[in-house]
């Protein structure tokens, strides 16, 4: 089947400005993730949805960032005046809900502000 | 600050030698623990999951849980030039299932 989708690919925008990345997740699954990943590092946990709701969005760096997800499948994370040190690449992932929390990720999205 | 520490490589063996990664964690309470395969420029794969103590076998992969020691290891047998590529511990942290913390991995090459 479908793996996670995530969109755009790739993301160029100037400091200060508005953006928004897409992710739709694995039929089915009910939990779905986002972390972001620098060069050398590895993915940095940022919030995580059971459902419509945001049950845990500890690793959200600082109030310009957001994320949604109004009907229990697609999500978009928000990230409003951008800076050159949001430069990474945003990655999606989901699960099922459950003890076994095996998380599948998608293609990222790599955003570079400038 | 729940740490998940590998050593970053990388790596070097021969083509059809046994690879084996590390991985140690700070959270005592973890739970879940996994393996993910990065190719450079792509995006983290599944590769194993292990939830208890011991092994857990998967094809060429074995993975090794010991909770008491708070280490986690991935044995990659027969290994293959395609093995080539980071690969990252990822544990669960906080009390949590859901939430993972990810070492920055170790980079593995496997020479023809």
């Amino acid at each position: 089947g479908a793996g996670v989708s995530q969109t755009p690919s790739n993301k160029v925008t100037e400091k200060g400005k508005y953006v928004e990345l897409r992710c739709d997740p694995i039929s089915g699954h009910t939990a779905l993730y986002w972390y972001r990943q620098s060069l050398g590092q590895g993915p940095e946990f940022l919030i995580y949805f059971q459902g419509t709701g945001a049950a845990d969005d500890s690793g959200l760096p600082n109030d310009r960032f957001f994320a949604v997800r109004p009907e229990g499948s697609v999500s978009t994370l928000k990230i409003q005046r951008t800076e050159r040190g949001d430069s990474a690449v945003y990655l999606c992932a989901s699960s099922f809900a459950g003890a076994n929390n095996e998380q599948f990720f998608g293609p990222g999205t790599r955003l570079t502000v400038l | 600050q729940k740490e998940v520490e590998q050593n970053s490589g990388p790596l070097s063996v021969p083509e059809g030698a046994i690879a084996s990664l590390n991985c140690t964690y700070s959270d005592r309470v973890s739970q879940s623990f996994f393996w993910y395969r990065q190719y450079s420029g792509k995006s983290p794969e599944l590769i194993m999951s292990i939830y208890s103590n011991g092994d857990k076998e998967d094809g060429r992969f074995t993975a090794q849980l010991n909770k008491a020691s708070q280490y986690v290891s991935l044995l990659i047998r027969d290994s293959q030039p395609s093995d080539s590529a980071t690969y990252l511990c990822a544990v669960s942290s906080g009390g949590s299932n859901y939430k993972l913390t990810f070492g920055k991995g170790t980079l593995l090459t496997v020479n023809p």
